[in-house]
């Protein structure tokens, strides 16, 4: 089945915990990308990649990083988690040409 | 850099009926325009595309409209259904992978028996 996993799905941790949340796709598609979903806000782009160690900047990448250093894997890094982070964080791939983004199930981070 | 409005935040209407959920955009070389359902505890997902060299686009109950001079688009849903409740975004990208897109705040659409 077509799909791009996260992980984990819930996760609660504390100010300054550095913590990596994952996200794979199985769909060889060269786009990924990640948001946040805050009430009111919608989805904000954190970061995307348009391939193998390609990757760039979306409107609120501060406090977070990434890599993508196999195209089915695109990693989330908190290196130093606050609570302004805590949001519900999506995955999310597509092939070149935008078909459309296909996004994961979401993960829920409480920072505290 | 890109702006994506979209109205109303909210919409409640009875099963049968048709419902409208508006988006105007601000950058003039966006070229693409999707839209997606959230169900509850799900990740978005696509319902239907358009790019800007299309005017309308329809799917069965669904579809979308383009007006590229006043910057805006509308997903347009009749014979709404119970199981079209969900949250509605919008969306707008520009280039030629639209890779970086950016969405409006959302719909809660509402549909009762």
């Amino acid at each position: 089945e077509a799909q791009v996993t996260q992980n984990p799905r819930y996760l609660i941790t504390v100010t300054g915990k550095k913590l990596t949340v994952t996200c794979s796709q199985n769909m060889n598609h060269e786009y990924m990308s990640w948001y946040r979903q805050d009430p009111g806000l919608g989805l904000r782009q954190i970061y995307y990649s348009m391939n193998v160690e390609v990757t760039d900047k979306g409107d609120v990448p501060e406090g977070y990083k990434v890599s993508r250093k196999e195209k089915r894997n695109f990693p989330l890094i908190l290196e130093s988690p606050s609570p302004n982070q805590t949001s519900l964080y999506f995955c999310a791939s597509s092939s070149r040409g935008g078909a459309g983004y296909t996004f994961g199930s979401g993960t829920r981070l409480t920072v505290v | 850099g890109e702006n994506v409005e979209q109205h109303p935040s909210t919409l409640s209407v009875q099963e049968g009926d048709s419902a409208v959920i508006k988006c105007t955009y601000s950058d003039s070389a966006s070229n693409y325009f999707p839209w997606y359902k959230q169900e509850l505890g799900k990740g978005p997902q696509l319902i239907i595309d358009i790019r800007s060299n299309v005017g309308e686009k329809k799917d069965q109950r669904i579809a979308v409209t383009l007006n590229k001079t006043a910057k805006h688009f509308s997903l347009h849903i009749t014979e709404t259904q119970p199981e079209d409740s969900a949250v509605y975004f919008c969306a707008a990208s520009k280039g030629s992978g639209f890779q970086k897109l950016v969405f409006g705040t959302g719909t809660r659409l509402l549909v009762s028996p």
